[in-house]
């Protein structure tokens, strides 16, 4: 069965500084699709980044990046330059498998909740 | 506005009630999505429905159950309900295989007293 691990339940990180939050996936599909959602207090799903299985380069939106080692099913997200309002929940999820003309559900770790002190 | 809307936004019911949750996708996608989030067991996936058809189950309870209508629209029904069932509930929906991925709604906030 497929499974997300996050292992950060919190981390802090200085204002304007970098961070990574870790993931580390179980598969045994060749084909999966990764994603990050950003949970803040307020409760919504936000979608912030999605690699796929095959996608030779590492995925980046703005200051996020997903930093993909396929070798040890790893899938940290970065996040450049805090901003305070980057305080929040943040849930690594992978795509089960697709099914006839549908997008598989997506699993989800128990998330990393990221606190960026000013 | 994510294009997905879930109503109501909060509910509270007493135990042994039974509620349900409506979700309404977004423009054009034909899954929805089914999850529950609780501070013990995080986000659970529970159901999948596409193009109104059962896709796949998840950790659905019994008690609970669902269905997507013509229309697109889904409802989730639980019943019988318990404290433990206290949780917010989100949908989400995704358009066919692609990269457009999965657009959660605001979600609904049960509270069982």
């Amino acid at each position: 069965a497929q499974k997300i691990t996050q292992t950060q339940p919190g981390m802090f990180v200085q204002e304007k500084e970098a961070v990574t939050l870790d993931c580390t996936y179980d598969t045994s599909d060749q084909s999966y699709g990764l994603f990050w959602y950003k949970q803040p207090s307020s409760g919504e799903m936000i979608f912030l980044i999605y690699q796929g299985s095959y996608d030779e380069q590492n995925a980046t939106e703005g200051r996020y990046s997903l930093n993909f080692q396929k070798a040890r099913k790893s899938a940290n997200l970065v996040i450049s330059a805090s901003q305070l309002g980057d305080s929040a929940m943040y849930f690594c999820a992978m795509r089960e498998v697709n099914y006839g003309g549908s997008q598989g559900n997506l699993i989800f770790g128990k998330g990393t909740k990221l606190s960026v002190k000013p | 506005d994510s294009g997905v809307t879930q109503t109501p936004k909060h509910l509270i019911t007493a135990t042994g009630q039974r509620v349900t949750l409506r979700c309404s996708p977004r423009s054009g996608d034909l899954s929805v999505y089914w999850y529950q989030q609780s501070l013990d067991q995080g986000l659970q996936f529970l159901i999948q429905y596409y193009n109104g058809e059962e896709r796949a189950k998840g950790n659905i309870l019994e008690r609970f159950s669902a269905q997507q209508f013509p229309d697109l629209h889904s409802e989730l029904n639980l019943s019988s309900l318990e404290l433990g069932d206290s949780a917010l509930y989100f949908c989400a929906s995704s358009a066919r295989r692609g990269l457009d991925g999965y657009t959660f709604g605001s979600g609904t906030r049960l509270t069982v007293v």
